[in-house]
């Protein structure tokens, strides 16, 4: 069993829907979780970054950390065709530590 | 801010060639950064910690001797791969972490496409 899991898609909504991506983790001493989103053919780009559990907001993104059920969601509203891009959650069990990153789902959004 | 930039974005060499990538933090110091390896439609591999003024720290199964990492500064670390085979061809990607403030995520460069011919 991988220590993160996420499903890998592909994911495809229609432009202005709400976008929920997912992962699993089984690691409990992870206390810092990252959404990160990669366009084709370049680095991650940070999104989101939360220590410990709750909601996070920042514009259209909002970040979820259960970590009694070790569960973190991205959302995002408003999808944009821009949006369309493989987004990455990454956690660590410090902030100084190692990243492990789920594999990635891959969201297209439709004109 | 907390821009990294990663250069050069592509290569293309022959095989045996020995090929330097360097990462940079612009306007941010890093006494930590990361080095990956992305296959197509994969995540990302970590393959070694480069720390400013001591030896990185390898992944197990990654050959030191063969993915050499210098980080000589707190804003420079540089990967180079040494006589480079086909196998080698990737896409690497650095990362640092900014020194102060504590709690720093990392921030990613765009990524070295390597391909070895």
């Amino acid at each position: 069993q991988k220590e993160v899991e996420q499903d890998p898609g592909p994911l495809s909504v229609p432009e202005g829907a709400i976008v929920s991506l997912n992962c699993t983790y089984s690691n409990s001493a992870f206390q810092y979780f990252m959404w990160y989103r990669q366009y084709s053919r370049k680095g991650p780009e940070l999104l989101m970054y939360t220590y410990s559990s709750g909601n996070k907001e920042d514009g259209r993104f909002t970040a979820q950390v259960d970590k009694s059920s070790k569960y973190i969601s991205l959302f995002i509203r408003d999808s944009q065709p821009s949006d369309s891009a493989t987004y990455l959650c990454a956690m660590s069990a410090g902030s100084a530590r190692q990243l492990t990153f789920g594999s990635g789902t891959q969201l297209t959004v439709l004109p | 801010g907390a821009v990294v930039s990663q250069h050069p974005s592509r290569v293309i060499c022959k095989s045996g060639t020995s090929v330097k990538i360097e990462c940079r933090s612009l306007d941010f110091q890093a006494t930590t950064m990361f080095w990956y390896r992305q296959f197509p439609k994969q995540s990302l591999m970590l393959m070694a910690t480069s720390n400013e003024g001591s030896k990185a720290t390898y992944e197990q199964g990654v050959e030191k001797d063969k993915f050499l990492i210098n980080h000589a500064s707190l804003t420079l670390s540089t990967l180079t791969v040494t006589s480079a085979h086909p196998e080698d061809s990737s896409f690497y990607i650095c990362s640092a972490r900014q020194t102060v403030g504590g709690n720093q995520p990392q921030h990613f460069g765009d990524g070295t496409r390597l391909s070895i011919l």
